[in-house]
C-alpha cells in the first residue's frame, strides 16, 4: 500500500513537547519529509531526509524514523507552531504520497 | 534563492482543460523533479505528478489518464494540463521543486524526497 496514515488532530500545551506520527509501508524505503501549513498559505518544508532542517526552521523541530513509522517532534512548542502538518514519501514505483494531515493545536 | 511563480485560469466549466504554468527563478533547472500538488478546499494534499529537466514524467495513477506535465527549459518553466475537469478537481494547485537524495549506510540505502520551495498556489474552481 502507498498510503500514509496520520492522526487527524493533536494538541500540546505551550512549551511542551509533541510528536506527530506518520505510518506507511513506503517509509521503509524512503524517509518522510514534513510540511507545515498555516491557513491560506502554501506548505513549508520543515524536515527532510534523516533529520534535516531547511534554513530558517527552528531547531525545536526534529524528525526520526523507525520501520514503517516516521515522527516529527516539536520540543517546546510555541503558539506559532499551531498549523496543519503533512508527511510525504514515495512508493516503490516513485509515485508521491501525502499523509492526510495532522492539525496541531497549541493550548 | 529559488522562487516559483505560477499562473493560470482560475475558473473553468466542467469538461474543460485546466492549464497552469510555473516559472522557476534564481536556480538551476536540472537535477530536480518539477512537481504539481493540489489541495481541495478543507482537505489534504494530493500529489499530481512530476517532470525532470529531460522531460521524463511520473503521474499519480488516479489522474494519469487526464494529466500532462511538460517542461520548457529555455524559459525555466513547467506546465500542468488536466483534461475533462469536474467539480471534484476544484482545488488550490501548487507547483513545487522536488529533490531526491539517497542515504546509504552499512550496505543498505534509503531514499529521501522533499518539496522545496513551493509556488504561491492557484485556486481553480470548476463550476457550470
Amino acid at each position: 500500500s502507498s498510503e500514509l496514515t496520520q492522526d487527524p488532530a493533536v494538541s500540546v500545551a505551550l512549551g511542551q513537547t509533541v510528536r506527530i506520527t506518520c505510518q506507511g509501508d513506503s517509509l521503509r524505503s524512503y524517509y518522510a519529509s514534513w510540511y507545515q501549513q498555516k491557513p491560506g498559505q502554501a506548505p513549508v518544508l520543515v524536515i527532510y531526509g534523516k533529520n534535516n532542517r531547511p534554513s530558517g526552521i527552528p531547531d525545536r523541530f526534529s524528525g526520526s524514523s523507525s520501520g514503517n513509522t516516521a515522527s516529527l517532534t516539536i520540543t517546546g512548542a510555541q503558539a506559532e507552531d499551531e498549523a496543519d502538518y503533512y508527511c510525504n514519501s514515495r512508493d516503490s514505483s516513485g509515485v508521491g504520497v501525502f499523509g492526510g494531515g495532522t492539525k496541531l493545536t497549541v493550548l | 534563492q529559488v522562487q516559483l511563480q505560477q499562473w493560470g485560469a482560475g475558473l473553468l466549466k466542467p469538461s474543460e482543460t485546466l492549464s497552469l504554468t510555473c516559472a522557476v527563478y534564481g536556480g538551476s533547472f536540472s537535477g530536480y523533479y518539477w512537481s504539481w500538488i493540489r489541495q481541495p478546499p478543507g482537505k489534504g494534499l494530493e500529489w499530481i505528478g512530476e517532470i525532470n529537466h529531460s522531460g521524463s514524467t511520473n503521474y499519480n495513477p488516479s489522474l494519469k489518464s487526464r494529466v500532462t506535465i511538460s517542461v520548457d527549459t529555455s524559459k525555466n518553466q513547467f506546465s500542468l494540463k488536466l483534461s475533462s475537469v469536474t467539480a471534484a478537481d476544484t482545488a488550490v494547485y501548487y507547483c513545487a521543486r522536488g529533490r531526491i537524495k539517497p542515504y546509504c549506510s552499512g550496505g543498505s540505502c534509503r531514499g529521501a524526497f522533499w518539496f522545496d520551495p513551493w509556488g504561491q498556489g492557484t485556486l481553480v474552481t470548476v463550476s457550470s
